[in-house]
């Protein structure tokens, strides 16, 4: 069974532009979520969406944005990129109920220069 | 604010050396805690959930428990193989987000 998959691997941007992550679930999962996982730093929640709709939202600002297609793949949208952006982006699914396990994809590492 | 701290930061062992690595939690209904392992530049790699204090798992080398305020991952014998940074992370209430620690660098050597 194929695991969650992201892309694309790598991102390179300049600071002030914009950036689309893109993540596929493992089938029959309707759960995706995003992390960020900064240098140094622990994994920090960005983001939840459940059949289609945004369920809850990290501390992040307004510019971490997403959405969650009908075939529950998702896609994070980060907008007037900053230095401090530049992080391991990490996606989980799950089946969707509260207490599911995630399973987490490779992730895309972005560096905005 | 839901808290995990993990410790030690590091640790070091040589090749069969059993060790116990710690993850405390002060969070306001525990609803699930979870192991994962993470090799470096890759997404974490999951191995345990546990759901209530006396509650116990293994898988290989590997044995993870859990009491009321913290949890731990037990290495028996571990093999270079390993080598990683394990992660701990609680889930509260309904909100489904991971709240982690900042993981347990672990390094065996032969």
């Amino acid at each position: 069974e194929a695991g969650v998959t992201q892309s694309p691997t790598h991102l390179i941007k300049t600071r002030g532009q914009q950036a689309t992550l893109r993540c596929s679930p493992i089938s029959g999962h309707t759960s995706v979520y995003w992390y960020q996982q900064a240098l140094g730093l622990g994994l920090q929640f960005l983001l939840w969406y459940d059949e289609g709709e945004e369920r809850n939202r990290g501390n992040f600002p307004p510019r971490f944005s997403g959405r969650q297609f009908p075939n529950y793949s998702s896609e994070l949208n980060v907008n007037a990129l900053e230095l401090e952006d530049s992080a391991l982006y990490l996606c989980a699914s799950s089946l969707g109920l509260a207490v599911e396990t995630q399973y987490f994809g490779p992730g895309t590492r972005l560096l905005v220069l | 604010e839901d808290q995990v701290t993990q410790s030690p930061e590091a640790l070091r062992l040589q090749e069969g050396e059993s060790s116990s690595l710690n993850c405390s939690y002060t969070v306001s209904g525990l609803r699930g805690l979870f192991w994962y392992r993470q090799d470096p530049g890759k997404g974490p790699e999951f191995l345990f959930t546990l759901y209530s204090a006396g509650e116990e798992k293994e898988k290989e080398r590997l044995k993870a428990t859990l009491t009321k305020k913290e949890s731990f991952l037990h290495i028996t014998a571990p093999k270079p193989e390993d080598s990683a940074t394990y992660l701990c992370a609680a889930i509260t209430g309904t909100a489904s987000k991971l709240t982690f620690g900042t993981g347990t660098r672990l390094q065996v050597t032969l």
